[in-house]
């Protein structure tokens, strides 16, 4: 079975940019959720996706949003970047959602805002 | 509030030592969960053990044990004859059963780091 899936794995942008991160969810997981991890601050939570839905959201700027498809996999955006959005990005997945499960996570997308 | 604390920032121990990774929480709510996750360096976490508020039994499994006591809420991690392998960031992480994910709480690590 395929584990989570993120790409890219790297990317390099400037301030004032917006970006795109992708994961794909393990086939039959129907929740994604998505932390930042920095030094500073450690993981946070940024918000959860279940059946195309956003269930929760963690306490990020609007510039902070995403989505989710028909087939599980998930999308988060930010726009107008700050440096301080320089961080290690990670996406799980999980059956039903992250409270009480086991979750399983991708490897991340490392972002560097310069 | 809800909080997670990894008082050991690092730790590093020779092989075949062993080693105990520290976690104290706090929460008001009775029903709750507990983890540990591992971070190797490749970034992605990888699930160690889910605990719920209502089982204290000490769980070992391999080399691995550990150790949850409402009393003084702690759930330590405990690696016996530690390996290289075993290098890693250690997250502890407590969730509720409450609807909101964003209850959800990362402790902020600990590196540890198997000398051979």
């Amino acid at each position: 079975k395929a584990g989570v899936t993120q790409t890219p794995r790297y990317l390099i942008k400037t301030r004032g940019q917006q970006v795109t991160l992708s994961c794909s969810p393990i086939s039959g997981h129907r929740s994604v959720s998505w932390y930042q991890q920095t030094p500073g601050q450690g993981l946070q939570f940024l918000f959860e996706y279940f059946s195309e839905t956003q269930r929760n959201k963690g306490n990020f700027p609007g510039r902070f949003s995403g989505r989710q498809f028909s087939n599980s996999r998930s999308e988060m955006n930010v726009s107008t970047l700050e440096l301080g959005d320089s961080a290690l990005y990670l996406c799980a997945s999980s059956l039903e959602g992250p409270l009480n499960e086991k979750l399983f996570f991708g490897s991340g997308t490392q972002l560097s805002v310069l | 509030a809800q909080k997670v604390t990894q008082a050991q920032t690092e730790i590093s121990v020779v092989e075949k030592e062993d080693v105990t990774l520290d976690c104290v929480y706090e929460t008001r709510d009775t029903t709750y969960y507990l983890f540990w996750y591992k971070q190797p360096p490749s970034g992605e976490l990888v699930f160690l053990i889910r605990r719920n508020s209502f089982d204290e039994q000490n769980e070992i499994s391999g080399r691995y044990s550990w150790n949850f006591q409402k009393s003084t809420s702690s759930f330590n991690f405990t690696i016996t004859a530690s390996q290289v392998v075993d290098s890693a960031v250690y997250f502890c992480a407590l969730s509720s059963d409450h609807s909101s994910a964003s209850k959800i709480i990362f402790g902020s690590g600990t590196r540890l780091s198997i000398r051979p």
